[in-house]
């Protein structure tokens, strides 16, 4: 069955660039989606539509989707952003939908 | 401006069933899509399955299959998740959520359901 794989961690320092990447075959096929989960609460839809930003979502935070690697791209990154990061992906063959296991974002 | 909320904490032995209700506001379930997701403790999300109401459908992860039963009721906007012989490892946060189309992102959710097993 189809497997999203998402680094367990990524670190980066305050004010640089972090990269998150989804992993799966053919994923450039298919919709991404990215969501933050800070603990306790519920996750948060950042982006859609592998690019697109809902209302209210900085424009630090972008996707890009192709080939087997879609990437969730944080710019100057702040304390605030350390959450958790979930990939989804929707395959439009089966009509289900799937999440990657999840990155751990640590601002240092 | 949408808001989902569901039904309180649940405690069930093995083998019973569970049922955890989603009362949706500002949308209306015929053209908004239903999804059903949970969280082990200290896990990751996994999708459980999600109605489309496009063509009135509801597809489930294969894992839930014959175990889970999603229903909605479009007179009320609220959407139903029940799942039958429950086991240890059912015990997680299981959350509702909404999106439109049926692929797109889950722009709203719950504030999430806790069954303990």
């Amino acid at each position: 069955s189809d497997v999203l794989t998402q680094p367990p961690s990524v670190s980066v320092a305050p004010g640089q660039t972090a990269r998150i990447t989804c992993g799966g075959n053919n994923i450039g096929g298919k919709t991404v989606h990215w969501y933050q989960q800070k603990p306790g609460q519920a996750p948060v839809l950042i982006v859609y539509d592998d690019s697109d930003r809902p209302s209210g979502i900085p424009e630090r935070f972008s996707g890009s989707n192709s080939g087997n690697t879609a990437t969730l791209t944080i710019r100057r990154v702040d304390a605030g952003d350390e959450a958790d990061y979930y990939c989804q992906a929707w395959d439009s063959s089966s009509d289900h939908l799937l999440f990657g296991g999840g990155t751990q974002l640590t601002v240092l | 401006q949408g808001h989902l909320v569901q039904s309180g904490a649940e405690v069930k032995k093995p083998g019973a069933s569970v049922k955890v209700s989603c009362k949706v506001s500002g949308y209306t379930l015929s053209e908004f899509s239903i999804h059903w997701v949970r969280q082990a403790p200290g896990k990751g999300l996994e999708w459980m399955g999600g109605f489309d109401p496009k063509d009135g459908e509801t597809f489930y992860a294969q894992k839930f299959q014959g175990r889970v039963t999603m229903t909605e009721d479009t007179s009320t906007d609220t959407a139903d998740m029940e799942m039958s012989s429950l086991r240890f490892e059912d015990t997680a946060v299981y959350y509702c959520a909404i999106s439109w189309p049926y692929g797109s992102g889950s722009s709203h959710w719950g504030q999430g359901t806790l069954v303990t097993v």
